[in-house]
């Protein structure tokens, strides 16, 4: 079973200022998810990956397959980019369960204007 | 891409109750999965969705407790049924248009169980 761990588990940060947020796991995939869930519950798939780099807007995903690693960058941070940022990773023979998806806690990030 | 909508956005129900979430896709989907987000907690996957079958539950989740429907390939319902305070979370549909693409999830319904 995959184990995804995501840090910080909470960030605050004042507007304008570079973010990143980590995503670990333990067991090869196949794709690698970024999420943002608003307070309202509601979630948007920010990015699919797997391998490499994405951007999207203020938004960059990168992934190392080797170092099992990525990361979520948003520059120029904003108020409105107040969410929680959720990684899940897809294993390669659709671990987890029938999704094939293992979720992270997620980091609830907060941008001070 | 895919546009997901769910019915209600919210409620607020007294325990023992059953309440039904709705949930349509904008276009044709053959995977169609229902989640559950506790206070606090990371995404749990409740079931898949098949059109025309029985749903497949994952382990700890039982037909009797969520009976799920799926009449069509753009449409589903979950029902929480005899429900208690434990109940009390975030029920989001997701749907995935083909095996190894992108995954997009619902506004979710937020259920709170008194």
């Amino acid at each position: 079973k995959n184990e995804v761990e995501q840090s910080p588990q909470n960030l605050t940060a004042q507007e304008g200022e570079f973010i990143t947020i980590n995503c670990s796991y333990s067991v090869g995939i196949s794709a690698l998810h970024w999420l943002q869930q608003h307070p309202g519950g509601g979630i948007v798939s920010l990015f699919m990956l797997s391998s490499g780099k994405k951007k999207h807007g203020r938004l960059i995903a990168t992934i190392n397959i080797q170092e099992k690693h990525s990361s979520l960058h948003i520059t120029a941070s904003h108020p409105r980019d107040s969410a929680v940022y959720i990684c899940a990773v897809r294993g390669p023979r659709g671990g987890g369960g029938a999704d094939g998806l293992t979720f992270g806690k997620g980091t609830h990030l907060i941008i001070q204007p | 891409s895919a546009v997901i909508s769910q019915k209600p956005s919210r409620d607020i129900c007294q325990r023992g109750t059953s309440l039904t979430i709705q949930c349509q896709v904008d276009s044709q989907v053959t995977m169609m999965f229902w989640y559950r987000q506790q206070p606090g907690q990371s995404l749990t996957l409740i079931a898949t969705a098949n059109q025309g079958s029985e749903a497949t539950y994952e382990s700890g989740f039982v037909i009797d407790k969520f009976p799920i429907s799926r009449p069509n390939l753009t449409f589903s319902t979950l029902t929480v049924s005899n429900m208690s305070p434990e109940d009390s979370s975030i029920y989001l549909c997701s749907v995935r248009l083909a095996r190894g693409r992108e995954q997009y999830f619902g506004p979710g319904t937020r259920l709170t169980v008194t």
